[in-house]
């Protein structure tokens, strides 16, 4: 199985700053016919479901604000929140979906407070 | 606009058993392949099911594997888990999540999630 370890477990920024939260996959996800990283990036905010923000480790989901970006290849993967509001408070998480749909694992998970 | 509504969730005696719906509305139900993702209290995200859209192809997590069912009904736009031999470690709130649409029963990413029901396991 591959595991995706999330860093850090937990981190508060200021509002307007920069949040960075990183994700290391124990082997790469990068498919090499289509040259494209089967990595995606979820939002969960307290008591609602998960909610995509990124797929293929850098396309932003529909509907997802312009300051959430994702960049990476192959094993080391970053989601940046370029200046971060009060509404992006929640836990988020990566995950691969190279393979088969039983190879999918998920982060940690990444929990991002207002300092 | 998608929706998938989860319900059947409850507190069940350790060895019982629950049946958990999906209801979905918005899109072409028979079309997508679709997985249940389940959310211990307090922990991250566990892929335990994945149903593809002919019902031909089915995966478990070990965790579950033998004790679980998934299985759909295209006239009733839903979406099923049968849960056999409920243990405590069961806990959790239980997700409907569909994949994106990469077919051909490839790993794949959820575009959408329901709601969630929670399922509590004890005594």
């Amino acid at each position: 199985d591959i595991v995706m370890t999330q860093s850090p477990d937990s981190l508060a920024v200021s509002v307007g700053e920069r949040a960075t939260i990183n994700c290391k996959s124990s082997q790469s996800v990068l498919y090499s016919s289509n040259n494209k990283n089967y990595l995606a990036w979820y939002q969960q905010k307290p008591g609602q479901p998960p909610k995509l923000l990124i797929s293929w480790a850098s396309t932003r989901a529909s509907g997802a604000p312009d300051r959430f970006s994702g960049s990476g290849s192959g094993t080391d993967f970053t989601l940046t929140i370029s200046s971060l509001q009060a509404e992006d408070v929640a836990v988020y998480y990566c995950q691969h979906y190279y393979g088969t749909p039983q190879a999918i694992t998920f982060g940690q998970g990444t929990r991002l407070e207002i300092k | 606009e998608v929706q998938l509504v989860e319900s059947g969730g409850g507190l069940v005696q350790p060895g019982g058993s629950l049946r958990l719906s999906c209801a979905a509305s918005g899109f072409t139900f028979s079309s997508y392949n679709m997985n249940w993702v389940r959310q211990a209290p307090g922990k991250g995200l566990e892929w335990i099911s994945y149903i593809n859209s002919g019902s031909s192809t089915i995966y478990y997590a070990d965790s579950v594997k033998g004790r679980f069912t998934i299985s759909r009904d295209h006239a009733k736009n839903s979406l099923y888990l049968q849960m056999n031999s409920l243990r405590a470690d069961d806990t959790a709130v239980y997700y409907c999540a569909r994949d994106a649409g990469l077919g051909h029963d490839n790993g794949d990413y959820y575009d959408y999630w329901g709601q969630g029901t929670l399922v509590t396991v004890s005594s």
